[in-house]
């Protein structure tokens, strides 16, 4: 059964850092691309930030270019997102979602986590 | 950017009626790569089409997609009581993959 934990939200001032991390287990982590998606709160879903399988292709969305920073570690079944600068309107649940094509990135989601909520507040 | 608008946005239906939602992009979206997903209260989402018209594991046959280019349409051919959600297309055709602002399917 495939299982994405995701840990790392919290309440943080404007301006401050957060790491978020996704725990996957229940599928061959290093054969698929991994991505964040972010939804504020009542409002709808808005990508993030994806990896490619072997870390080779890395996408931001505009709103986090620059601030934020995807990364993974396959030999910890790992996800990762620095997340620095934070605003006011980065506050979200942030998912963590797997690819569903194999070793290529299709920005197609086929499993998601339940999220950890980053909330951006002085 | 390639822009989803979904309509309406929000459809009021009793179970056993058929739902049409209906998302619109900005732009043709390349080989059809057009994704369906469902949204539950306090759920994350849960991919229900891909492909425009290809169901996913486990989703039942009374959930279909079509459209192509631009326009593409999800349809709940009777609905169950569990179909009441928020519905939400998304474009994964063009590098950074859009998301349509949803479609809410609530109880008449």
């Amino acid at each position: 059964e495939v299982q994405l934990v995701e840990s790392g939200g919290g309440l943080v001032q404007p301006g401050r850092s957060l790491r978020l991390s996704c725990a996957a287990s229940g599928f061959t982590f290093d054969d698929y691309a991994m991505h964040w998606v972010r939804q504020a709160p009542g409002k709808g879903l808005e990508w993030v930030s994806g990896i490619s399988w072997n870390s080779g292709s890395i996408g931001y969305a505009d709103s986090v270019k620059g601030r934020f920073t995807i990364s993974r570690d396959n030999a910890k079944n790992s996800l990762y997102l620095q997340m620095n600068s934070l605003r006011a309107e980065d506050t979200a649940l942030y998912y963590c979602a797997k690819d569903m094509l194999i070793r290529t990135s299709g920005s197609l989601f086929d499993y998601w986590g339940q999220g950890t909520l980053v909330t951006v507040s002085s | 950017e390639i822009v989803l608008t979904q309509s309406p946005g929000t459809l009021s239906l009793s179970p056993g009626e058929r739902a049409t939602l209906s998302c619109r992009a900005s732009q043709s979206v390349s080989s059809s790569y057009l994704a369906w997903y469902q949204q539950k209260p306090g759920q994350a989402p849960r991919l229900l089409i891909y492909g425009a018209s290809s169901r996913a594991t486990g989703i039942p046959d009374r959930f279909s997609g079509s459209g192509s280019g631009t326009d593409f349409t999800l349809t709940i051919s009777r609905l169950e009581p569990e179909d009441f959600a928020v519905y939400y297309c998304q474009q994964y055709g063009s590098s950074g993959p859009t998301f349509g602002q949803g479609t809410k399917v609530e109880i008449k």
